[in-house]
């Protein structure tokens, strides 16, 4: 099945502990995004790959990190998680920039 | 920081009736639009794209582009309780690289 994954898909953690959120698609994309989702903003584009070891930055990247070693794999890395980190966060792809973009099912984080 | 405006909602509307979502975008270099449905506590799923100016129907949906106007719209016909989801509309900028969404529009369909 044709799909995107992110795990975990839930997460509880504490301010300044370093977290990945790991994100995979099998659908042979060349880009890869990802978005987080908070009340009234919507989605904001944090960091994008246009291809392997290719990444920039989008509209909200501070205090993330992004790499793109494999095709499929663009894990979202925060070195020092914050409160104001606390979202709903979305990996997506497509298999060009411009083109649709496939959502995973989300991760939500809780930074305390 | 280009810009993507929805229709300011809540959004009701009677069951059979048609649903109409409106979307402005500031940046004149954009070259592909999407709406895409999310129900509550779901990721964003696909409902139809569109690149050049004029209408696209599939199916009960019809996506309008006035590229002139910046203007994107999505109609509903024979809106059913099953479409009472919040709707996003999408642009692309940066030469396609970026993909910017509207705060988006929370459609109810009442029985």
């Amino acid at each position: 099945e044709a799909q995107v994954t992110q795990n975990p898909r839930y997460l509880i953690t504490v301010t300044g502990k370093k977290l990945t959120v790991t994100c995979s698609q099998n659908m042979n994309h060349e880009y890869m995004s990802w978005y987080r989702q908070d009340p009234g903003l919507g989605l904001r584009q944090i960091y994008y790959s246009m291809n392997v070891e290719v990444t920039d930055k989008g509209d909200v990247p501070e205090g993330y990190k992004v790499s793109r070693k494999e095709k499929r794999n663009f894990p979202l890395i925060l070195e020092s998680p914050s409160p104001n980190q606390t979202s709903l966060y979305f990996c997506a792809s497509s298999f060009v920039a411009g083109d649709t973009q496939y959502f995973g099912p989300g991760t939500r984080l809780t930074v305390l | 920081q280009k810009e993507v405006e929805q229709n300011s909602g809540p959004l009701s509307v009677p069951e059979g009736a048609i649903a109409s979502l409106n979307c402005t975008y500031s940046d004149r270099g954009s070259q592909s639009f999407f709406w895409y449905r999310q129900y509550s506590g779901k990721s964003p799923e696909l409902i139809m794209f569109i690149y050049s100016n004029g209408d696209k129907e599939d199916g009960r949906f019809t996506a309008q582009l006035n590229k002139a106007s910046q203007y994107v719209s999505l109609l509903i016909r024979d809106s059913q309780p099953s479409d009472s989801a919040t709707y996003l509309c999408a642009v692309t900028e940066g030469g396609a690289q970026k993909l910017v969404f509207g705060q988006g529009t929370r459609l109810t369909i009442n029985p």
